[in-house]
């Protein structure tokens, strides 16, 4: 099984459009994250959510909108995409639980070009 | 953003030879250390991490850490071809306000060489 999966793996739209990310994990991990990773493969935290309440929001334009239904899932929605949101977009989970030795588990990633 | 610093590279080792990763970081409230690898098209995997000063061994993988210099390095030996691929350093500030936060550095990109 997977532990963290995202959909779709790729995404073409168009200027303007809004579009969703999906993320689940069966690990029972109780934070889930999301990073864009540009294409000089810098990843940026973008947001993070513990027991369904976000605790880190970066600096990123409001359009981006996290959402999570319960701990297994972190969707990510955009409004009016941008060129610059061309990215691939990660999503993590991890047990924060573990402390020190908390390490995160990331999906596939999904591919996202805005045209 | 929290800095963390890696060398871009390329790095090119021979196969068989040591490669030496480094990494620093700018947060002294970094209380935990990993190194990811990435191989293109793919997403990060866990290599190791470390928390505690000196050195951690892991089959080929040794980590090393220098909390007084901030400073963490990755060493590789016996190098393989299938080694090549972006090693990502990452560093956990864990707060108690807003749990534990991770920050990624750019990546090394490593080369083997047959």
């Amino acid at each position: 099984d997977t532990a963290v999966s995202q959909t779709p793996k790729y995404l073409v739209t168009q200027m303007g459009n809004d579009k969703s990310i999906k993320c689940e994990q069966n690990l029972g991990h109780d934070t889930m994250y999301w990073y864009k990773q540009d294409s000089k493969k810098f990843l940026k935290i973008m947001f993070s959510y513990n027991n369904k309440e976000l605790i880190i929001n970066e600096t990123v334009p409001n359009r981006f909108s996290p959402k999570s239904p319960d701990k297994a899932h972190l969707n990510l929605h955009i409004n009016s995409l941008e060129l610059g949101d061309s990215a691939v977009y990660f999503c993590a989970s991890s047990q924060e639980s573990r402390g020190l030795e908390d390490t995160q588990y990331f999906g596939p990633g999904t591919r996202l070009t805005v045209l | 953003q929290k800095e963390v610093e890696q060398n871009s590279g390329p790095l090119s080792v021979p196969e068989g030879a040591i490669a030496s990763l480094n990494c620093t970081y700018s947060d002294r409230g970094s209380q935990s250390f990993f190194w990811y690898r990435q191989y293109s098209g793919k997403s990060p995997e866990l290599i190791m991490f470390i928390y505690s000063n000196g050195d951690k061994e892991d089959g080929r993988f040794t980590a090393q850490l220098n909390k007084a210099s901030q400073y963490v390095s990755l060493l590789i030996r016996d190098s393989q071809p299938s080694d090549s691929a972006t090693y990502l350093c990452a560093v956990n500030i864990g707060l108690l306000s807003t749990g534990n936060q991770f920050y990624f550095g750019t990546g090394t990109s490593l080369t083997v060489i047959p």
